[in-house]
């Protein structure tokens, strides 16, 4: 079973700044299979990024992913208040077909 | 544009079953897998399973003795079934739909529904 691990836990920042998150993987992932996703209190999550790199739909170009095998990123260039907020990964597997989240990182003020 | 609505009971007694409906508006339930996912009070998501408008299913292997899950393409919804319930899966039920055609994501999600399992 593949293990996602998120870091930082929690990132303390002010808006304006650069968030770098990090989703490290237990075996060699597909980037095709790599997700990121945003949750606000109370709300379902919502997809930020798709196959490691491709924003979805709506998504702001502040929003950027990147990586490959077992480390990815997700990058916020510039903090916008409406994106304090918990993120997590998750990953694909087909062999067998199943899916995995990460524990998430936190964004919160500073 | 897809919405999801999920819908059962909120609260149910150790070792009851969980039946939760996902109803599909706004577009076909064809050609797609749908997911649920469950969260847990202050948890990360955990994925339980998917199905595939087909009726196919892959299951969450440490859950997969509990759980059914099923499809009405004639309704546009789907179902799931979870056994022998305790506190342990006391949490917000997601339904979710699964893009999967080069890549696997889950672009629309259903608000979520609480459920307690409480004597």
């Amino acid at each position: 079973e593949i293990v996602l691990t998120q870091s930082p836990g929690t990132l303390s920042l002010s808006p304006g700044e650069r968030a770098t998150l990090s989703c490290r993987s237990s075996q060699s992932v597909s980037s095709s299979y790599l997700a990121w996703y945003q949750q606000k209190p109370g709300q379902a999550p919502r997809l930020l990024i798709y196959g490691a790199s491709s924003r979805a739909t709506g998504i702001p170009d502040r929003f950027s992913g990147s990586g490959s095998g077992t480390d990815f990123t997700l990058t916020i260039s510039r903090l916008e208040p409406e994106d304090f907020a918990v993120y997590y990964c998750q990953q694909y597997g087909s062999s067998p077909p199943a899916l995995t989240f990460g524990g998430g990182t936190k964004v919160e003020i500073k | 544009q897809v919405q999801l609505q999920e819908s059962g009971p909120g609260l149910l007694k150790p070792s009851e079953t969980l039946s939760l409906t996902c109803t599909v508006s706004g577009g076909s339930i064809s050609n797609f897998y749908w997911s649920w996912v469950r969260q847990p009070a202050g948890k990360g998501p955990e994925w339980i399973g998917r199905i595939y408008s087909s009726g196919s299913t892959n299951y969450n292997t440490s859950l997969k003795s509990q759980i059914t899950m099923s499809v009405d393409t004639s309704k546009n919804q789907f179902s799931l079934r979870l056994t022998s319930v305790t506190a342990a899966d006391t949490a917000v039920y997601y339904c979710a739909r699964g893009y999967s055609y080069g890549y696997y994501y889950m672009d629309v999600w259903g608000k979520g529904i609480t459920v307690t399992v409480s004597s």
